[in-house]
């Protein structure tokens, strides 16, 4: 069974700080990797990632995926206040829809 | 126009009831998704529209039944529900039915709360 797994769930950093997310994934006939940051309604589209070891950067934000090992980051960089929110990874199969991680719920403090 | 419209924004039913929540885009998306959001979880894929065509069923129980009239509009038609099904119900839309990509990105609307009781 497919399957998504992020970590950590829960993270409290202070403005300035650098997190590392963690996505690990099992998924037949794998198609790409997205990352959401998901405030207070619906989810909004970061990064899709189908190819390893290619970072893909937005401002503060990166994302990586390791194919071979089965997972990816994402990074931020010089944390804000306006960060803290939930980032969840899905997995796309050739033949499903997306499944979603659980989430990281980053909380940044002032 | 880019973006999704979903109404009503709350609903309250009872387990006999039948409503239907409505999800419309005007961005010409020819996907159409259904998620299942529960209180601190993530979203679960319920059913996808492809060309007005369910094309995934997530092994949905009946009680939900969703229809596509047309490309710009989704419903999901709610009957007999149990108070289990309350959660956020997320619709979402990509202009190609797969896969979502940065060329593709799915775009999702702010949801419907519902509440069984």
């Amino acid at each position: 069974e497919d399957k998504v797994v992020q970590s950590p769930l829960s993270l409290v950093v202070h403005e300035g700080d650098t997190v590392t997310l963690n996505c690990s994934y099992e998924v037949t006939n794998f198609r790409s990797l997205l990352w959401y940051k998901q405030e207070k309604k619906a989810p909004t589209f970061l990064f899709m990632l189908t190819s390893s070891g290619i970072e893909k950067k937005s401002g503060r934000l990166s994302s990586i995926l390791d194919k071979k090992e089965l997972f990816s980051i994402l990074n931020i960089t010089a944390t804000q206040t306006g960060d803290s929110a939930i980032y969840l990874c899905a997995v796309e199969g050739l033949r499903t829809g997306m499944r979603f991680g659980a989430g990281t719920r980053l909380t940044v403090k002032p | 126009d880019t973006e999704v419209t979903q109404t009503p924004k709350h609903l309250v039913m009872g387990m006999t009831n039948k409503k239907s929540l409505k999800c419309e885009q005007h961005m010409g998306h020819r996907a159409m998704y259904w998620y299942k959001q529960k209180a601190k979880k993530p979203p679960e894929l319920m059913f996808v529209y492809s060309y007005e065509k369910l094309s995934i069923n997530e092994s949905v129980p009946s009680r939900f039944s969703p229809e596509c009239p047309n490309s710009s509009l989704l419903n999901l038609h709610l009957h007999a529900l149990q108070p289990e099904d309350s959660a956020l119900y997320l619709c979402a839309s990509t202009l190609y039915p797969r896969p979502v990509s940065s060329y593709n990105e799915q775009f999702f609307g702010p949801g419907t709360r519902l509440t069984v009781l």
